[in-house]
């Protein structure tokens, strides 16, 4: 069955230094989500996207995030100085369709970003 | 705005026996979907089963059942004949309609291990 694949699994930075985290989607899916999940606390919606622009963000998304969808196959978000508090588990999510024909969204393994 | 609420932080059962786990939401929408989300250890969050809310007829998907109270907003999931491979976190998560939205809101997780 095809699968959300996020690189890396576990990332560590410096504090202010840009981090990207990469996604490849199910390939014919339409609809690319990031969430994030702060250590023992609640997975937390970020940015969703879709036709090459954000749709959806939500207040945590803020100027430092950003997303991306460089080519056909990869989705990413690049974090441009990272503070200690981006330290988190984060998903990638897609989905086929939208609305009255709803798919569910499929998630990645996450990726670990920890910032030391 | 939506939240949703698992107060059960962790819990156990037995190989075979049966488990329910509990989940509250709080919307002012009638009509919206709900989700069970399984995430293994070190592995990717795994649909378990969705209700639509204007479907009165609970969802079951083999040994996984949710017994869905609209009026109480509540949407707990019950698995039956459990196995070792259960054992993992599971997310209860809520999708907003409204607005166009597509984010899924979710709770903070109930951890079940299965005991042989």
């Amino acid at each position: 069955e095809p699968e959300v694949t996020q690189t890396p699994s576990h990332q560590v930075t410096q504090m202010g230094q840009e981090v990207i985290l990469r996604c490849v989607p199910i390939s014919n899916h339409l609809y690319f989500y990031w969430y994030r999940q702060i250590l023992g606390q609640k997975v937390e919606f970020l940015v969703s996207f879709y036709n090459n622009e954000i749709s959806e963000k939500s207040e945590i998304f803020d100027d430092q995030f950003s997303v991306e969808r460089p080519d056909g196959s990869n989705f990413t978000l690049k974090i441009r100085s990272t503070k200690l508090e981006d330290s988190a588990m984060y998903f990638c999510a897609s989905s086929r369709f939208r609305g009255p024909s709803h798919q569910p969204q499929h998630f990645g393994d996450g990726t670990r970003l920890s910032i030391l | 705005a939506q939240t949703v609420t698992q107060s059960q932080p962790e819990m156990s059962v037995q190989e075979a026996e049966t488990v329910t786990l509990s989940c509250t939401y709080d919307t002012s929408e009638s009509d919206y979907y709900l989700f069970w989300y399984k995430q293994p250890p070190s592995r990717q969050m795994i649909l378990v089963i969705r209700q639509e809310a204007y479907k009165q007829q609970n969802a079951t998907e083999n040994r996984f059942s949710v017994n869905f109270q609209k009026a109480a907003k509540s949407f707990s999931l019950k698995i039956s004949d459990s196995q070792l491979g259960d054992a993992a976190m599971y997310f209860c998560a809520y999708r907003v309609t409204q607005g166009g939205s597509e984010k899924l809101v979710f709770g903070k997780g109930t951890k079940l291990t299965v005991n042989p």
